[in-house]
């Protein structure tokens, strides 16, 4: 059983940029969390896709998107980086959205500078 | 809004010793769930136990064990014969039992713990 992976791990951009980071979901699982890690910091929820759609989301601006595919693996765009966007961003995945644990992957490193 | 306090930011225990890290936490729900998340420096989150906030007895595995007060709004994990490998970021996590809500089933994380073995 493969788990979940991430993609890119570490990622360098500059400010104004937009970035794609990338999910895989483990095998079984419908449902994909995004968060962010700021340094120090526990998680933050950004938004869940469950089926392709969003299915919930955390107090975070538009200009952080998603898309979930067919094979359940998700992207989380972010679009006009600002330095404040720099952090550990954290998918996790589950089965349904139920009272199943989340699992989650490695993170990616994203720094803005 | 739920929100979830840990008080330690760090903690030091001796190999083989116990050690016990604190989490309050705040809602007006009556179901829902407790986590604890154990974070290495390899950065990849762990489930290390759960608790169902309707489940009266704590919930306990192997060396780990939570200490729920469901009316203090208190949920301490304990490590018994702390090893080496258990040095890591510790987190403190809340989630809804409601599935219809708009923060789908999102973890409400604390600030975390970090825990330091000494051998």
């Amino acid at each position: 059983e493969t788990g979940v992976t991430q993609s890119p791990t570490h990622l360098i951009k500059t400010r104004g940029q937009q970035v794609t980071l990338r999910c895989s979901s483990q095998s079984g699982h419908n449902t994909v969390s995004w968060y962010q890690q700021a340094l120090g910091q526990g998680p933050q929820f950004i938004f869940q896709y469950y089926r392709e759609e969003e299915n919930g989301r955390g107090n975070f601006p538009p200009r952080f998107s998603g898309l979930q595919f067919p094979n359940y693996s998700s992207e989380l765009n972010v679009n006009a980086l600002e330095l404040d966007d720099s952090a550990l961003y954290l998918c996790a995945s589950s089965f349904t959205r139920g009272r199943n644990e989340q699992f989650f992957g490695p993170g990616t490193r994203l720094t803005v500078l | 809004a739920q929100t979830v306090t840990q008080s330690q930011p760090e903690m030091s225990v001796q190999e083989a010793e116990t050690v016990t890290l604190s989490c309050t936490y705040d809602t007006s729900e009556s179901d829902y769930y407790l986590f604890w998340y154990k974070q290495p420096p390899s950065r990849q989150m762990i489930l290390v136990i759960r608790q169902e906030a309707y489940k009266q007895q704590n919930a306990t595995e192997n060396r780990f064990s939570v200490n729920f007060q469901k009316a203090a709004k208190s949920f301490s994990l304990k490590i018994s014969d702390s090893q080496l490998g258990d040095a890591a970021m510790y987190f403190c996590a809340y989630r809804s039992a409601l599935l219809d809500n708009n923060a789908g089933n999102m973890l409400t994380f604390g600030g975390g713990t970090r825990l330091m073995v000494k051998p």
